[in-house]
């Protein structure tokens, strides 16, 4: 158990819906990054937080957003969905925002789109 | 941009024997990280190991063990002593040392190797 948590761990939805996905870091982080991985594109970082700020970000579509709050949890909202944003969403956290910190990934979110 | 390139989509290895998986990389920078993890079944990924760059020596984590080439860009896995439990999908994965720039502290992932071990 890393100690970073997902909720849901499983999610079904329909095109066109909006949904949002949780994730708490281990205690203690600050930073949290959010990655998807789909079966054609593999593993992609998608973007960063520290300490409630964007610190980074990559291939994350306009129709996604996230934020963290103050508690340090953080969200990750996907609207307009489409089929093709069925996939496994990993949060994972670590300690700063430095690229020596190592990241701890959580169990990850199941999204289907049907 | 870096990529990450693992060329062996499946390898499988007897029970108690070793395995090596190979993973290379392309970069213009001269600091960063480079790591494995694994994917089992659960779909949690769990860090196997971790290496800088700026190290010649190999990390070793238990049976474990990288070989770390940076002139050729090449970062394989050596697992001995393999066990049931190894069985997983295996990523390499690199990132920027960079403190800065809109890249900074991400993971880019190889497409992984899966491993089956043979009882």
């Amino acid at each position: 158990d890393s100690g970073v948590t997902q909720t849901p761990k499983h999610l079904i939805t329909a095109t066109g819906q909006r949904v949002t996905l949780r994730c708490s870091p281990r205690s203690g982080d600050l930073s949290v990054y959010w990655y998807q991985q789909s079966l054609d594109q593999g593993l992609q970082f998608l973007i960063q937080y520290y300490n409630g700020e964007e610190r980074a970000k990559g291939n994350i579509l306009e129709r996604f957003s996230a934020q963290q709050f103050p508690d340090l949890h953080s969200e990750l909202n996907l609207s307009s969905l489409e089929l093709g944003d069925s996939a496994l969403y990993f949060c994972a956290s670590s300690v700063l925002a430095a690229t020596t910190d190592t990241q701890y990934f959580g169990p990850g979110t199941r999204l289907t789109v049907l | 941009a870096q990529t990450v390139t693992q060329s062996q989509p499946e390898m499988s290895v007897q029970e108690a024997e070793t395995v090596t998986l190979s993973c290379t990389y392309d970069t213009s920078e001269s600091d960063y990280y480079l790591f494995w993890y694994k994917q089992p079944p659960s779909r949690q990924m769990i860090l196997v190991i971790r290496q800088e760059a700026y190290k010649q020596q190999n990390a070793t984590e238990n049976r474990f063990s990288v070989n770390f080439q940076k002139a050729a860009k090449s970062f394989s896995l050596k697992i001995s002593d393999s066990q049931l439990g190894d069985a997983a999908m295996y990523f390499c994965a690199y990132r920027s040392a960079r403190n800065y720039g809109g890249s900074q502290g991400n993971l880019i992932f190889g497409k992984g190797t899966k491993l089956s071990v043979k009882p």
